[in-house]
């Protein structure tokens, strides 16, 4: 059965200072694994996607990488902007399974 | 605004009680999926349509939960006789295949069920 286990469960950073969110995943036959980010009362928004171990994405802060059996999600300098709750998710025929996420929280 | 609708946005409603839900997904998207999230939780799948076809059902969705979507445009879900532990947020979301990845999904902003 795929499955998706992202660690910790909830990071707190002071602004500035970097950090990484961890995704392990079990699939068979990876099609793709995402990186949403969700915010409070809100659906979650579409961040990256990687599909071949060693694959890498930048958007502004963040970085995804992606290995054989996990992904991070590196977060540099970040700023409190950057809070909210990062989940991961893999393609498992045609519909996401999602990990529990992991409730960032960046203080001033 | 063009993105994916959900109406409404809060429901509160009695154990017993009936209750349906709109998703209007972006315009040219093909797939339509319907994914449940409580608290604490990453979205559970729940069923999937492309166009007006109904292609996956989860396990999670008892014979309590229906969903529609008539014409291959807006789609509802319907939950039959609620429960209180059908108290979440209920989230559509939708793609367009082939095109974009299966898995970039546009999410709407989700309705939250209530279930006293």
């Amino acid at each position: 059965e795929d499955q998706v286990t992202q660690s910790p469960e909830a990071l707190r950073l002071q602004e500035g200072e970097s950090s990484s969110l961890n995704c392990s995943y079990t699939v068979s036959g990876l099609r793709g694994l995402f990186w949403y980010r969700q915010d409070p009362g809100k659906g979650p928004e579409f961040l990256f996607t990687l599909y071949s171990a060693g694959e890498e994405k930048e958007k502004e802060r963040l970085k995804a990488t992606l290995t054989k059996k996990e992904s991070f999600l590196h977060i540099t300098a970040p700023k409190p902007e950057d809070s909210a709750t990062y989940l991961c998710a893999v393609d498992s025929s045609y519909k996401l399974i999602f990990g529990s996420g992991t409730r960032l929280l960046v203080r001033p | 605004d063009t993105g994916v609708s959900q109406d409404p946005r809060h429901k509160i409603t009695k154990r017993g009680q009936n209750v349906t839900f709109r998703c209007d997904p972006i315009s040219e998207h093909n797939r339509l999926y319907w994914y449940r999230q409580t608290l604490g939780q990453g979205p559970e799948f729940l069923t999937y349509f492309q166009n007006e076809a109904q292609l996956e059902k989860s396990r999670l969705l008892s014979d309590r939960f229906s969903a529609e979507r008539p014409k291959g445009s807006f789609s509802t879900l319907e939950i039959q006789r609620t429960e209180q532990g059908d108290s979440a947020m209920y989230l559509c979301a939708s793609s367009f295949v082939p095109g974009l990845t299966p898995g970039e999904q546009f999410f709407g902003p989700g309705t939250r069920l209530t279930v006293l």
